[in-house]
């Protein structure tokens, strides 16, 4: 069974702190990975792709990857208490199909 | 910003009934899929399709299940017998040619089954 596991939190962070996600997965097949954000009773939004080794940043998000360790991660830099909400990581090695974890709770308090 | 949409919202049955649940994707967008999450589960993925033609599908997607792209606009899940186990909030989904797996989901299908 190929698994995306997250740890399920929650994690809670003060406003304007740095919040850390995590993210391993089985498939050393999945090249393409994923963080969507999920409010309660809401559909996915997808925040960040990121394909190839390293860091992607993009405003207060950075997604890095590591393939060799087959770990993912976001960084939420500034967190905001609007940021409180479910974070998916995803992978996807075939057709498309995305494997999603059970996602991370945040809670960004002020 | 062009979105996918789904509708209904929210559909109540009564099991072995036959429910459509259906998603417009966005336009352009060619690459199409049905996901669906248990309340206080993993988003699990059903189906996926392109070309008028199922890519990939899961266990998930049994007999039961089937999918259509009935015209230009329209991509519809059919259940054909409800049980109360497929009661959950589906999701379709697109992507662009060239999107790498860069889905955008629409809001919701919330299916209850009694």
């Amino acid at each position: 069974q190929k698994e995306v596991e997250q740890n399920s939190g929650p994690l809670s962070v003060p406003e304007g702190a740095i919040a850390s996600l995590n993210c391993t997965y089985s498939d050393r097949g999945s090249q393409s990975f994923f963080w969507y954000r999920q409010y309660s009773g809401k559909s996915p939004e997808l925040i960040m792709s990121i394909y190839s080794n390293g860091d992607k940043e993009d405003g207060r998000f950075t997604a890095q990857l590591n393939k060799a360790s087959q770990y993912v991660s976001l960084l939420i830099r500034d967190s905001q208490p609007s940021d409180s909400a479910t974070y998916l990581c995803a992978g996807s090695a075939s057709y498309g199909k995305l494997t999603f974890g059970q996602g991370t709770i945040l809670t960004v308090h002020p | 910003e062009p979105e996918v949409t789904q509708t209904p919202s929210h559909q109540v049955t009564q099991m072995g009934q036959e429910v459509i649940l259906r998603c417009v994707p966005i336009s352009n967008h060619l690459y199409f899929y049905w996901y669906r999450q248990i309340l206080g589960q993993k988003v699990e993925f059903l189906v996926s399709f392109y070309n008028n033609e199922i890519s990939e599908k899961s266990e998930i997607f049994d007999d039961q299940f089937s999918v259509e792209r009935p015209d230009g606009s329209n991509f519809t899940l059919k259940i054909r017998s409800t049980k109360l186990e497929d009661s959950a909030m589906y999701f379709c989904a697109s992507e662009p040619a060239g999107g790498r797996e860069t889905q955008y989901f629409g809001p919701g299908t919330r299916l209850l089954v009694l």
